[in-house]
């Protein structure tokens, strides 16, 4: 079972680019990257996924390098409302869809 | 597009008193999950329904922990009889059948005293 380690924290000021990296060393070929945020008394909120190369959407980016042992989260100019527990996935393709969650990078913005 | 929804939102209760849970998953999505979340940790998958059938219940505490999806719709999640050890925010999650994301309800937080 794919298992990720992330860091259990991180601080940041206002404005700064945060880079978050996940490994995954036995990620399977057909398992995708996936991150979530969650804030205090809210379910995880999904935020990207990839597969490989370089994903963006209106909020991160996702980097993953060729041999997908590792994945990068980028949120650029991160805001005091970006403080929040960031989890790495892998979305286990071949076994229904599963994901399992690790502890979560737990984020502090500061002004 | 309507999120997940679950009731209640909170819920206290005594010790060997029994519980029920409730999620009205996304239309149209085939996959629900339920986790069991203690503070300070990640979610932990309980059971995973495909349509109407387990597909995975491995981490379920059968012995008091109990799950249903009738008509592969709303699912509810007992618990009975309650242990201190189960309070915890219980979310239910469902998605599509491919590489996509989860969506989750805000979780119904439990206290067992």
């Amino acid at each position: 079972l794919a298992k990720t380690t992330q860091p259990i924290s991180m601080d940041s000021y206002e404005g700064q680019e945060v880079n978050i990296t996940c490994s995954h060393n036995n990620i399977a070929t057909n398992d995708y990257i996936t991150w979530y945020q969650q804030f205090p008394s809210q379910g995880p909120r999904f935020i990207i996924q990839g597969y490989k190369t370089k994903v963006t959407n209106e909020v991160a980016s996702l980097f993953i390098p060729a041999d997908r042992k590792s994945s990068t989260l980028s949120l650029p100019r991160v805001s005091l409302s970006d403080t929040a527990v960031y989890y790495c996935l892998v979305f286990l393709y071949n076994q229904g869809g599963k994901l399992i969650f690790g502890q979560g990078t737990e984020l502090s913005v500061k002004p | 597009e309507a999120g997940v929804a679950q009731s209640p939102r909170y819920k206290i209760i005594e010790k060997r008193q029994s519980v029920a849970f409730w999620c009205n998953p996304i239309s149209g999505h085939a996959t629900l999950y339920w986790y069991q979340q203690i503070l300070g940790q990640g979610p932990k998958l309980l059971i995973q329904f495909q349509n109407n059938g387990v597909v995975d219940d491995s981490q379920l505490p059968k012995d008091r922990f109990s799950a249903e999806r009738l008509k592969g719709v709303d699912s509810t999640l007992k618990i009975q009889p309650a242990k201190l050890e189960d309070s915890a925010v219980y979310l239910c999650a469902s998605s599509l059948d491919a590489p996509a994301g989860y969506t989750f309800g805000s979780g119904t937080r439990l206290t067992v005293v």
